[in-house]
């Protein structure tokens, strides 16, 4: 079975940029979460959806962090204008929450840089 | 708002050396999670635990849902090179079993 799907796996830009990074989750999951991870403030929840609506963003740093998921096998979480403090490696995670026993499955990540 | 606090921080042991880690939280928990962390992947989760007391294993992993409810215990036996990574304690916020806190992870390295 196909996991989540991260896109892209590595992204270096320039500060000022508009970096998009996308995320296919499992098939069938209801929920998907948007994580970011950094060695200073490890892995922290920026936003999570139900059934494609947002349930909570208060994780979300600033309005320059924007996410969508317009339907239910596909999310973005967008960066307008993004700076230096935005590099880090940006996780999506999938469940299917009406079933506690069911996990997270996490993708692989989106390595982020910006110079 | 809530804390989960794993200790060791890190550890480097041998091949073939039991560990114990452990996770400390700052309020009751109802579910505790173990995941863990390969170079340049996502989180896999290794063990879920749902009552206090609680003891289950996977393999070589044996994990505790303390009796307070605020603390959780991963132990590896007979450690391997794979079981290199970063183990991440995990349990449902205050605010729905869908969001999730993380803790501060244990680093495992292992010495050849």
């Amino acid at each position: 079975d196909a996991g989540v799907i991260q896109s892209p796996r590595h992204e270096v830009t320039e500060m000022g940029q508009e970096v998009t990074l996308r995320c296919k989750p499992i098939s069938g999951h209801n929920s998907l979460f948007w994580y970011r991870q950094t060695m200073m403030r490890g892995l922290e929840l920026l936003i999570y959806f139900n059934n494609n609506v947002p349930i909570d963003d208060s994780g979300m740093p600033e309005d320059r962090f924007s996410a969508k998921m317009p339907n239910a096998s596909f999310s973005t979480l967008k960066i307008q204008p993004s700076e230096p403090r935005d590099s880090a490696v940006y996780f999506c995670a999938s469940t299917l929450t009406a079933n506690r026993n069911q996990p997270q499955h996490f993708g692989d990540g989106t390595r982020l840089s910006i110079l | 708002g809530q804390q989960l606090n794993q200790s060791p921080q890190s550890m480097f042991i041998q091949e073939g050396e039991d560990v114990s880690m452990n996770c400390t939280s700052s309020s009751i928990f109802n579910t505790w999670l173990w995941y863990k962390q390969d170079p340049g992947e996502g989180p896999v989760l290794l063990i879920a635990l749902y009552k206090a007391g609680e003891l289950t294993s996977n393999g070589r992993l044996t994990a505790q849902f303390g009796i307070t409810r605020k603390d959780s215990f991963l132990n590896i036996s007979a450690s391997i090179p794979s079981d290199v990574g970063i183990y991440f304690c995990a349990g449902p916020s205050n605010f729905g079993n869908e969001k999730l806190t993380f803790g501060t992870g244990t680093r495992l390295t292992i010495i050849p």
